[in-house]
Parts: structure tokens; C-alpha cells; sequence
């Protein structure tokens, strides 16, 4: 057990709906990061909250939007989905800026859109 | 634009040998690079990391060498054995940006007893 923890760990879902990834990072870390890794592709970053406010994008379509709780939870929320969104969807997080250390990511959420 | 490329996507190595990891960037304010593991069903994990600073970093039987003028990094890990068996994502940092990382499209390393 990492200490971060995603839910659910499976989704099935239709095009065209909405879906909500959750993520709890693990205790003392402020910094949550979200990548996505598609089929035979690395890991492209999406974003990154950092105690509660949007810190980096990356390549994130505008049909996603995600946000960090005071509770320091935060959720990637994916809609008008597509085929081409299932993937892998990670969540990590850092007490910091996770440079020196990594950060620590979760076993992930499986999305497959049918 | 992949501005970290890991150009195998597979590596064989026969168990007790060493297994060597490529990696390439190429963004010149990367100055913090990282080895992460991954095994299926899991999410990846830290592995080794070396700041732009030094050209090596050694922990155990991983190393990481950097060399900044061919922009290149490789993790030798030496004696493989077959828990090495996973997929290795090299990772980069810019300092200009935060704590994200941008990620290789990783190798998958197979370590045969």
C-alpha cells in the first residue's frame, strides 16, 4: 500500500457520459498530481494541485476538470466521453514539490469507455 | 513533442547480468531526472533519481549515469534478477515548473532465470 489511494479501481462506462476519479493522497503530502497512460503510451501529465490550488496543466482536454479539497482530496472529473478516453488514470502526490523524491503514485483507476 | 523518448520498448537479460535502461530528453532546463518501476495492476513506483549536478548516482544495484552533453541517462542494475522484471519509466524535472515530471514511454524488462 502506497498510502495514496483511488477509487474506483474499475469503471465501465458509455460514450458521452460523465465520471468522477477520486484520489486521497498520502497523509502530510499538499501536492496531487493526475497523469494519464493510454494504451502503449508513457505517462502524460495532466495536472497539478498543490494545497487546494491548480499548480501545472499539462495536456488536459477541456472536457476534463479536476480540483483539491481542503481535505487535500482531489477529483479528476472526465465528461462527453470518448473511446480514445480509456486509459490508465493515475494519481500521485508530494509534501512538496516531489522534485528530489518522486512522489508516490496510487495503483490507479481503469477507465474503459464502451 | 516527446521530450523524454526511452527508444526500446523491450529488453531481455539473462538473470545475474546487468540490464542497462536508455532514456533521452530533450529540454535543456530538465535538471532532475527519475527511474520509476512498474509491475501490472500496479502504479509505478520511485526508484533512483540524480540531480543535473552530478553524472552518478548509485543505490544498491541500481545506478544512474547522466551525461548532460548528450542529454542521455541510463539505470544499469547490476546483477538483474528476475523481480527486476517490470516496466522502467525514465522521468524529467525542470526547475522552472514545479514538481511535474515528464515520463518516458518506459521499457519493459524481462529478466529470464
Amino acid at each position: 500500500d502506497s498510502g495514496v489511494t483511488q477509487t474506483p479501481k474499475h469503471l465501465i462506462t458509455a460514450t458521452g457520459q460523465r465520471v468522477t476519479l477520486r484520489c486521497s493522497p498520502r497523509s502530510g503530502d499538499l501536492s496531487v498530481y493526475w497523469y494519464q497512460q493510454s494504451l502503449d503510451q508513457g505517462l502524460q501529465f495532466l495536472i497539478q494541485y498543490y494545497n487546494g490550488e491548480e499548480r501545472a496543466k499539462g495536456n488536459i482536454l477541456e472536457r476534463f476538470s479536476a480540483q483539491q479539497f481542503p481535505d487535500l482530496h482531489s477529483e479528476l472529473n472526465l465528461s462527453s466521453l470518448e473511446l480514445g478516453d480509456s486509459a490508465l488514470y493515475f494519481c500521485a502526490s508530494s509534501s512538496h514539490l516531489g522534485r528530489e523524491g518522486g512522489y508516490t503514485f496510487g495503483s490507479g483507476t481503469r477507465l474503459t469507455v464502451v | 513533442d516527446q521530450q523524454v523518448k526511452q527508444n526500446s520498448p523491450s529488453l531481455s537479460v539473462q538473470e545475474g547480468r546487468i540490464s542497462i535502461l536508455n532514456c533521452d530528453y530533450t529540454n535543456s532546463m530538465f535538471d532532475y531526472f527519475l527511474w520509476y518501476k512498474k509491475y501490472p495492476a500496479e502504479g509505478p513506483t520511485f526508484l533512483i533519481s540524480i540531480s543535473s549536478i552530478k553524472d552518478k548516482n548509485e543505490d544498491g544495484r541500481f545506478t544512474v549515469f547522466l551525461n548532460k552533453s548528450a542529454k542521455h541517462l541510463s539505470l544499469h542494475i547490476v546483477p538483474s534478477q528476475p523481480g527486476d522484471s517490470a516496466v522502467y519509466f525514465c522521468a524529467a524535472s525542470a526547475g522552472n515548473q514545479g514538481g511535474k515530471l515528464i515520463f518516458g514511454q518506459g521499457t519493459e524488462l524481462s529478466v529470464k532465470p
